[in-house]
């Protein structure tokens, strides 16, 4: 079984238009993420979610709204696309509440191509 | 958060053990030291973490100095598949709850 899926795994798409990410974790855990790993192969955070709630939004245009439906999902929508939003994106899960969130599981990457 | 300082590249020859150092002169005393790495196109892997003693899971060794202000993973027997990007990232558990990737050190392993 896979712990934490992502769907699509390759995304291509026309500027302007607007897509979403779906992210999925099978481990029970409490909080979601969101990173961006760019041309360069830097990875950075983009939103956090912990049961349900926002808990981290880094500096991301309003064009990047997550979205938590239950504590197993958080999708990635994306409005307006740009060039610059090429990357990879990543989720990850962890459980933070029992004090064992040392570790955060990743997904295995979304790469949206925008054209 | 710390911050952290890697070699950017290393290489190391199959078989024997790869040494990936850690600068984090300003770790806090609260702060813990974790690994991971990311296999090209892959998902980062948690690989160990640490606060003080050194740590040994299945996959590597983590050794702090006594001043905390260096660390080094150890993977005792590297093999091609451990050809990867490693990260060294120091914070406090919890706070945040997300990961401040730095560069990482990209580890080549060599037949």
């Amino acid at each position: 079984d896979t712990a934490v899926s992502q769907t699509p795994k390759y995304l291509v798409t026309q500027m302007g238009n607007d897509k979403s990410i779906k992210c999925e974790q099978n481990l029970g855990h409490d909080t979601m993420y969101w990173y961006k790993q760019d041309s360069k192969k830097f990875l950075k955070i983009m939103f956090s979610y912990n049961n349900k709630e926002l808990i981290i939004n880094e500096t991301v245009p309003n064009r990047f709204s997550p979205k938590s439906p239950d504590k197993a999902h958080l999708n990635l929508h994306i409005n307006s696309l740009e060039l610059g939003d090429s990357a990879v994106y990543f989720c990850a899960s962890s459980q933070v509440s029992s004090g064992a969130g040392h570790e955060q599981f990743f997904g295995p990457g979304t790469r949206l191509t925008v054209l | 958060d710390a911050k952290t300082t890697q070699p950017p590249s290393m290489d190391c020859a199959e078989g024997r053990a790869a040494n990936l150092p850690c600068n984090h002169s300003t770790i806090s005393g609260n702060e813990y030291v974790y690994w991971y790495r990311q296999i090209h196109s892959q998902g980062p892997q948690y690989i160990i973490h640490g606060l003080k003693n050194n740590e040994t899971n299945e996959m590597a060794s983590l050794i702090i100095t006594e001043d905390r202000k260096s660390s080094t993973l150890i993977l005792p027997h590297a093999t091609l598949r451990d050809t990867a990007v490693y990260y060294c990232i120091v914070r406090v558990a919890y706070s945040g709850y997300a990961l401040n990737f730095g560069k990482g050190t990209s580890l080549l392993v060599t037949p």
